[in-house]
């Protein structure tokens, strides 16, 4: 099964939009770790965020907000007032408590902003 | 402080050749973990080790593959007879133990 899905595929949105991508994790374990990481075309990985399981505050860094829901297993990431330079692939991941060291990450949703 | 490492950046091999892929983790990080990246995929685990030590390598295809990271020096994932299925990028993060990891620039294998 898979531990991480990222249902958007693609999304399109034009500068100054809000936008919204959604993360469903699975997990049995209590303690986890989440975590969004950006994928410019440059290919290299940006790590974002990290959350743990005990830690349901949202959390907001200067145009990017993240929406951490145990109820619904979601953790999702949103970017206010989009910009050209948020195009990327965005990927969440997830690790467990009992084998922290492994990270399952979703298969990206690829955000193109334009101009 | 140098981010993590990884070299070369592209590399091309015909099919039966080996690939040798180099990772130098961030200073201070003693934990290395190798992932795979399939065109339009995400990453999918290969393998995590410690200096001299492979912890968990479940990620990892049974045959062909390996993996190591030696006292000194990088960490090197090996592929022997490479087939065009191994075209992808691979990634390299290094952490400091229960930590985030942090992502090298990514090898792309391209197999002709």
């Amino acid at each position: 099964a898979q531990k991480v899905t990222q249902a958007q595929t693609e999304i399109s949105v034009v500068e100054k939009e809000d936008v919204t991508l959604d993360c469903v994790y699975e997990t049995r374990d209590t303690t986890y770790y989440l975590f969004w990481y950006k994928q410019p075309p440059s290919g290299e990985l940006v790590f974002l965020i990290r959350r743990n399981s005990f830690d349901e505050q949202n959390e907001i860094s200067g145009r990017y907000s993240w929406n951490f829901q145990k109820s619904t297993s979601s953790f999702n990431f949103t970017i206010t007032a989009s910009q050209v330079v948020d195009s990327a692939v965005y990927f969440c991941a997830l690790s467990e408590a009992r084998n922290f060291n492994k990270f399952y990450f979703g298969s990206g949703t690829k955000l193109n902003v334009k101009p | 402080n140098a981010g993590v490492m990884q070299n070369p950046r592209h590399l091309v091999r015909r099919r039966g050749q080996e690939a040798r892929l180099r990772c130098s983790p961030m200073k201070g990080h003693s934990h290395v973990y190798w992932y795979r990246q399939l065109p339009e995929e995400g990453l999918k685990f290969m393998v995590y080790l410690q200096k001299e030590n492979i912890i968990d390598e479940s990620g990892m295809p049974k045959e062909r593959f390996s993996a190591e990271f030696p006292k000194e020096g990088p960490s090197i994932l090996r592929i022997q007879q490479v087939v065009r299925g191994d075209s992808a990028a691979y990634f390299c993060a290094s952490s400091p133990l229960l930590a985030e990891q942090f992502f090298g620039p990514g090898t792309r294998l391209t197999v002709l």
